[in-house]
């Protein structure tokens, strides 16, 4: 099937303490992307990635870092988190650039 | 940067009204989509939509890129339509995606 995966689905955890969120899709695409979604605000765009080794900053960079190092794998790290990066996140893949993009079923995270 | 805005923002339709979501964009895109986030968070795509008319059973989608701005059409809505409607555009020039603020949906029975 299909699919762009995210793990976790929850977490919560506490400042300062390093953490990684998985992002993977199965459908060979070349453009993956990282948002985060608040209330109020929709969904703003922190990362994204052209293709393997090609990454570039949203609208949201500030306190995230990403790799893409396979074509499947789009991992967002979160190197000392803060409380106002509490938020719902999701990892999204389109075969190129402009084009439909299928998202994952979001992480929620949570920081104390 | 590009401005997204949609209208309007909330929305409380009888089951069986049909509806227009309307999206404006403030310079042209290279890319369009609809998508619908179900009451579990999950987003659907509706329709990839640059340019042109779309249909897909109830629901169709018209962007005119040259006056910027795209209508999603609802017709005999159902309560599983209920959630939230978002469009965003890829602003031209840029791979980049600017999401619109929404349009929350809610049918009655």
């Amino acid at each position: 099937e299909a699919q762009v995966t995210q793990n976790p689905r929850y977490l919560i955890t506490v400042t300062g303490k390093k953490l990684t969120v998985t992002c993977s899709q199965n459908m060979n695409h070349e453009y993956m992307s990282w948002y985060r979604q608040d209330p109020g605000l929709g969904l703003r765009q922190i990362y994204y990635s052209m293709n393997v080794e090609v990454t570039d900053k949203g609208d949201v960079p500030e306190g995230y870092k990403v790799s893409r190092k396979e074509k499947r794998n789009f991992p967002l790290i979160l190197e000392s988190p803060s409380p106002n990066q509490t938020s719902l996140y999701f990892c999204a893949s389109s075969f190129k650039g402009p084009d439909t993009q299928y998202f994952g079923p979001g992480t929620r995270l949570t920081v104390l | 940067g590009i401005q997204v805005e949609q209208s309007p923002p909330d929305l409380i339709l009888q089951e069986g009204a049909n509806s227009t979501l309307r999206c404006n964009f403030s310079d042209s895109v290279n890319n369009l989509q609809w998508f619908h986030q179900n009451p579990w968070g999950q987003l659907i795509n509706l329709f990839y939509i640059p340019s042109g008319t779309k249909q897909n059973g109830r629901l169709s989608a018209t962007t005119v890129a040259t006056e910027r701005y795209s209508l999603l059409y609802i017709s005999s809505s159902q309560t599983t339509d209920s959630g939230v409607y978002f469009c965003a555009v890829g602003a031209s020039g840029t791979y980049k995606y600017i999401f619109g603020t929404g349009t929350r949906l809610k049918v009655l029975a």
